[in-house]
């Protein structure tokens, strides 16, 4: 158990709806990042937290969004889904966004669009 | 930009064997350089890292890694495979922003 908790673990939802994941990081870290990992594409990074701030962004899509509540608990929502943001949804901590810190990964949340 | 390749989709060994899986480097700076491994339905792993110093990393349930900087690899390794070792292995580098770009992943089957 890597200490990082994600909820719900299955989450089915149609076509056009808005969805929320949530993440409950290690106790004791401060960076959130979260993952798409799908068939097709690999694990692609989508976004980083640190203390409640944005730090880095990457292949996000405009109709996703995410953040880092004061509690340290991060929530990501994807809005208007289509077929093709089926995947699962990864959250990662670590103690602080330095290079030499490894990311502890939760066990995902798998999103079925239909 | 700082990225990762892994070469081979798919190794496959026989228990008992030696396993290496590969992964080679592209960065600006000092690399960092991770492994990870995602059993089915499950998250990612940690498995070792490399920052400094030694180029033989020791990591869990076994493994190790090579960095070689004239080569700009860092290939996991093993002794002897087990068959419980068959698992998905991603090899990461800490990006620009300290954000972790993974390698695309390569499936290892060990065979009894």
């Amino acid at each position: 158990d890597s200490g990082v908790t994600q909820t719900p673990k299955h989450l089915i939802t149609a076509t056009g709806q808005r969805v929320t994941l949530r993440c409950s990081p290690r106790s004791g870290d401060l960076s959130v990042y979260w993952y798409q990992q799908s068939l097709d594409q690999g694990l692609q990074f989508l976004i980083q937290y640190y203390n409640g701030e944005e730090r880095a962004k990457g292949n996000i899509l405009e109709r996703f969004s995410a953040q880092q509540f004061p509690d340290l608990h991060s929530e990501l929502n994807l809005s208007s889904l289509e077929l093709g943001d089926s995947a699962l949804y990864f959250c990662a901590s670590s103690s602080r966004p330095a290079p030499n810190t490894e990311a502890f990964f939760g066990q995902g949340t798998r999103l079925t669009v239909v | 930009a700082q990225s990762v390749a892994q070469p081979e989709d798919q190794v496959n060994v026989a228990e008992g064997n030696p396993l290496t899986v590969k992964c080679t480097y592209s960065v600006s700076g000092n690399p960092y350089l991770f492994w990870y491994v995602q059993y089915p339905n499950r998250g990612l792993q940690f498995l070792l890292k490399y920052i400094t110093g030694d180029n033989l990393v020791k990591g869990s349930y076994g493994f190790e890694a090579e960095f070689n900087k004239s080569q700009t690899s860092f290939h996991l390794k093993k002794p002897s495979a087990l068959v419980s070792d068959s698992a998905l292995y991603f090899c990461a580098v800490r990006g620009y922003n300290n954000d972790m770009r993974f390698g695309a992943g390569t499936r290892l089957t060990v065979k009894p």
